[in-house]
């Protein structure tokens, strides 16, 4: 399996809403990254988890809250977000980090 | 200051007139630099991975190359399914995250 995945493809929610965002990888990746990209800008690097431990949180706001259960799996908690946090979110994963990322296909996410 | 810059912005080709895109960078400690293409709406497809000045790597109609200070992304004969957006990603040899250049817009018209 050579895939990143996530789900759901699409999210609309009011900012009182909480919501979560999951990302699975089984290629026996250790590092896996959350981003954040606005139409016509390159990614923004959110966090990364680095054999399950956060080891980057570049400033993110606390309404975004990151998880990662296992080696495969990674969360992003939402809470209270603003209509400015509307974006797509993508999830990726590589051996290690700091190595090549492999992308999943994005959640496409709108605050209302 | 560990930086990536792409050029041009954007470029319109017709389809079989081969190009290259570039990227150039600065950084104390390359451990690699990668390339990516990304279509409207979906997540970055990575395309090749280059570790030192003098490699050259080639899929399809793209070959990337890479020197001290940049690196070339040239296309061949390019058809309308070559037009995304290309991203350039610097990693530096001492921390676990990338540097991502700005992108280039490619369209291909028939």
């Amino acid at each position: 399996d050579t895939e990143v995945t996530q789900t759901p493809k699409h999210l609309v929610m009011g900012m009182t809403n909480k919501k979560s965002l999951k990302c699975e990888q089984h290629m026996g990746h250790r590092a896996m990254y959350w981003y954040k990209q606005k139409a016509k800008k390159p990614p923004e690097l959110m966090f990364v988890y680095s054999y399950e431990k956060l080891s980057i949180n570049e400033s993110v706001p606390s309404r975004f809250s990151p998880e990662c259960p296992n080696s495969s799996l990674l969360n992003l908690h939402l809470h209270a977000l603003q209509p400015e946090d509307s974006a797509l979110y993508l999830c990726a994963s590589s051996p290690q980090a700091g190595l090549e990322q492999f992308f999943g296909p994005g959640t496409r996410l709108t605050v209302l | 200051e560990d930086q990536v810059t792409q050029s041009p912005e954007a470029l319109r080709l017709q389809e079989g007139e081969s190009s290259s895109l570039n990227c150039s960078y600065t950084v104390s400690g390359l451990r690699g630099l990668f390339w990516y293409r990304q279509d409207p709406g979906k997540g970055p497809e990575f395309l090749f991975t280059l570790y030192s000045a003098g490699e050259e790597k080639e899929k399809e109609r793209l070959k990337a190359t890479l020197t001290k200070k940049e690196s070339f992304l040239h296309i061949t004969a390019p058809k309308p399914e070559d037009s995304a957006t290309y991203l350039c990603v610097l990693a530096e040899t001492s921390y676990d995250k990338v540097i991502f250049g700005p992108g280039t817009s490619l369209s291909v018209i028939p």
